[in-house]
């Protein structure tokens, strides 16, 4: 699987949009990006993936750019309970398992 | 909001001893896995299970570990014989109908070895 790198953390006002960028510039053409979160030390939850379009749910918006080298998860309100450790993952065709990096740790500042 | 359930919540063992780790994935979901994760550290994949076999493992998956499917509801995690070093979260996980599925994690047991 494609490596990511993230930012170590990031903060962000209640209420606002949490932009939270991912790259991954040898992501290849078989290999969706995922984004889970986790929130203290619960199991990791997931948030939306994607393959090469945008995409949205009703937790947040995936954005990949068109060369796919990189994305950014956004969280278009955020509030205090947002605040976690967020993950970016690449993952193959045909691979289960996900590999977790450190993620970006996301404070929400009220 | 069907959930991965996971029993216990916190497990406290002395070294050397077996321990089994319990998880019931959601109902109907096809794929099974485990992760652990030492304090302070990343979540490692450990294990995952598909058809009533391991489809792969990773390297810390080693002779002393072993998983199974005893029922139609339950998926276990034994540890034979504990080590300091397997004081971990152990999540389970459970995704639907293939393995590009968004995967459904347990709220953990935290294992820890005396």
């Amino acid at each position: 699987d494609a490596k990511t790198t993230q930012p170590t953390s990031m903060d962000c006002a209640e209420g606002r949009a949490a932009n939270l960028p991912c790259n991954h510039s040898t992501i290849s053409g078989n290999e969706y990006v995922y984004w889970y979160r986790q929130i203290h030390s619960q199991g990791p939850q997931y948030i939306i993936h994607g393959l090469k379009n945008n995409e949205t749910n009703e937790m947040a918006s995936l954005i990949i750019t068109e060369d796919r080298k990189s994305s950014t998860l956004i969280l278009p309100h955020a509030t205090l309970r947002d605040t976690a450790v967020y993950y970016c993952i690449v993952r193959a065709g045909g691979n289960e398992k996900l590999t977790f990096g450190t993620g970006t740790r996301l404070t929400i500042i009220p | 909001e069907p959930e991965v359930t996971q029993t216990p919540s916190h497990q406290v063992t002395q070294m050397g001893q077996e321990v089994i780790l319990r998880c019931v994935p959601i109902s109907n979901h096809l794929y099974f896995y485990w992760y652990r994760q030492i304090l302070g550290q990343k979540v490692e994949f450990l294990v995952s299970f598909y058809n009533n076999e391991i489809s792969e493992k990773s390297e810390i998956f080693d002779d002393q570990f072993s998983v199974e499917r005893p029922d139609g509801s339950n998926f276990t995690l034994k540890i034979r014989s504990t080590k300091l070093e397997d004081s971990a979260m152990y999540f389970c996980a459970s995704s639907p109908r293939t393995s590009f599925d968004e995967q459904f994690f347990g709220p953990g047991t935290r294992l820890t070895v005396l």
